[in-house]
């Protein structure tokens, strides 16, 4: 099993500012077959990126990520409302799919 | 668009077997792998099973013994049971789809219902 470790588990920024979010995977991601979700109260989770740094469908270009190998960071450019929320990374490289345990950004 | 849309029992006694089925509407069902997905209240998601339209099916090992995925083709629908549940088992439990001829992971969910696993 592929354990995904986010770091770290809290991120406290203020609306504009950068947030960079960390995934640490226990041993290489096959073809770095890494995404990212958002998830808000409530909803379900939605896809950002996948394959490392490929953007899902409509999702805004302030959101980017980058990484190989067991190492992953997705990177918002400039906090807005409404990207307060917890995100989950995910690699898919091996039968077992697995997430990290999330971080939540929130409003400082 | 593609919708996925969720039912089943929301409420168990421990012991009793989850059943949830979800259908999918809109886009294709063959060519993707459909997966079942969960997440105890205030906490991480944890990936149970996936099954294709030929009822290829891959299993969370540590969940193998108890889950059953199944697929009926011809409704565009997907079920999961899960027997001998506990409250360990409570958690909202999504639908989604995964691959197919790219790999893109879950780009659709389901709502999710809360099941809830009490005496």
């Amino acid at each position: 099993e592929i354990v995904l470790t986010q770091s770290p588990g809290t991120l406290s920024l203020s609306p504009g500012e950068r947030a960079t979010l960390s995934c640490g995977a226990s041993q290489s991601v096959y073809s770095s077959y890494l995404a990212w979700y958002q998830q808000k109260p409530g909803q379900a989770p939605r896809l950002l990126i996948y394959h490392a740094s490929s953007r899902a469908t409509g999702i805004p270009d302030r959101f980017s990520g980058s990484g190989s190998g067991t190492d992953f960071t997705l990177t918002i450019s400039r906090l807005e409302p409404e990207d307060f929320a917890v995100y989950y990374c995910q690699q898919y490289g091996s039968s077992l799919r697995t997430f990290g345990q999330g971080t939540k950004v929130e409003i400082k | 668009q593609v919708q996925l849309r969720q039912w089943g029992a929301g409420l168990l006694k421990p012991s009793e077997t989850l059943s949830l089925t979800c259908a999918v509407y809109g886009g294709s069902f063959s060519g993707y792998y459909w997966s079942w997905i969960r997440q105890p209240p205030g906490k991480g998601l944890e990936w149970i099973g996936e099954i294709n339209h030929n009822g290829r099916t891959n299993y969370n090992p540590s969940l193998k013994s108890r889950i059953t995925i199944s697929v009926d083709t011809s409704k565009k629908q997907f079920s999961l049971k899960l027997s001998s549940v506990s409250a360990a088992d409570t958690a909202v439990y999504y639908c989604a789809r995964g691959e197919g001829a790219t790999p893109v992971p879950f780009d659709y969910w389901g709502l999710g219902p809360l099941v809830t696993v009490s005496s």
